[in-house]
Formats: C-alpha cells, structure tokens, sequence
C-alpha cells in the first residue's frame, strides 16, 4: 500500500464554522506534511511532523491546528477561517522527514471558505 | 534563503514537440527531485538527482543536473497530451521542503 488517504476530498465551510481535514498512511512512514496550494501555484509548506512531534510550523496563522494523533494519521484542524484561505490542502508522507526522501502525496482536500 | 527560478512559466505545445524546462538556484543543491502534478492530483516524484552533471533518463524524460549543482534541466522527447501537469523541481536535504515555482505545461493533441 503505497497511498495517501485524505478525506473529505471536498469541502465548502462558512467563516464560522470549525471542520477537520484527515490523513492517513499505512507506509510506516514516520514524517507527515500539511501543504496549501493555490491555483496556479505551487505547494506550500505548513507544518511537518516527525515522529509524531511537530518539528516544522512555517509561521501558520492559529486558525490551522494540526494534530498527529499517531504515526499512521495526520488532521488539520479548521476554525474561524478567512475567504483567502480556500486552496487546496495537501498531505504528505515520507519515511522519517529527513529532507532526501520521497515524498509521497494524497490527492487533497479543496477547501472553499465562504 | 535560497532563491529558486523555473523557466518557462506556462508552455503550450502540439504533441509530438520535444521541449526542455529549467529549475535554477542562487545556492547548491545537496540534491534536487522533479515532481509532476496532474490537474486534481498530489506531486508524483519523477527523479532524484545527486551527483552534478549527472544525466537520467526516465522513458522520454531525460533529467539533467549541471556540474555545480545550481540548475538542472527536464527534456521531454515526443511529447504526448498525457505529459500535461505542472512540473516542480524540489531542492533537497537539510530540513528543506519547499517546491519551485513551476512549469505548467500543456500539451494538444
């Protein structure tokens, strides 16, 4: 099994509201990855998680929270979001979060905030 | 901060055209991965390249990485409509996550 699992694979949320995005790999991976991507733009860095500790928050706003409930799952959190931030999130994996490994990508959630 | 440049931009081709896209850095590379990204898709990693003017080839893909490990190159040879995607190059190693801006290329039939 060489996937990355993320559901919902849409989602369309008020302002106001709060909603989760999951991911999951059965890989024994032990690095995961939130990326944002806008149209036309490449992925960008959220967080990293390394041995299910958080070792990587490029400066995300509060209303992002991620968890990593164990080395198989990854959510990101959603509350109070702001019409820009509408992309698509992105999942990923790799072995152990080093840097020289692959990774390997879900097929996102697309978020719309309205 | 490492500046990272992708060129071109957008690219529109017919298909069977050969064309070349380029990743160019300010810094060297400890290693660089091309990635391919369909329309509602995650990245797939194409290659990994370590070894300055290393060449790799990949069907119609051939991948290059210059001697300083500054730039490298993706040729595609005989284009088909199913190379359409965006291309990310990936610099490598020390922590570093980040993707290039991009080459959205587009091939017709």
């Amino acid at each position: 099994d060489t996937e990355v699992t993320q559901t919902p694979k849409h989602l369309v949320m008020g302002m106001t509201n709060k909603k989760s995005l999951k991911c999951e790999q059965h890989m024994g991976h032990r690095a995961m990855y939130w990326y944002k991507q806008k149209a036309k733009k490449p992925p960008e860095l959220m967080f990293v998680y390394s041995y299910e500790k958080l070792s990587i928050n490029e400066s995300v706003p509060s209303r992002f929270s991620p968890e990593c409930p164990n080395s198989s799952l990854l959510n990101l959190h959603l509350h109070a979001l702001q019409p820009e931030d509408s992309a698509l999130y992105l999942c990923a994996s790799s072995s152990s979060g080093t840097g020289y490994e692959k990774l390997f990508f879900g097929s996102g959630t697309q978020l719309s905030v309205l | 901060t490492q500046l990272l440049e992708q060129s071109p931009q957008f690219l529109s081709i017919q298909e069977g055209e050969n064309l070349t896209v380029y990743c160019n850095s300010s810094s060297v590379f400890s290693s660089l991965q091309w990635y391919r990204q369909e329309p509602g898709e995650g990245p797939v990693l194409l290659v990994t390249v370590v070894t300055g003017g290393e060449v790799k080839k990949l069907k119609r893909l051939t991948f290059q990485f210059g001697d300083a490990r500054k730039d490298s190159s993706l040729h595609i040879t005989a284009a088909q409509p199913g190379d359409t995607g965006l291309y990310l190059c990936a610099p490598r190693g020390g922590q570093n996550f980040v993707f290039g801006p991009g080459t959205r290329l587009s091939v017709l039939p």
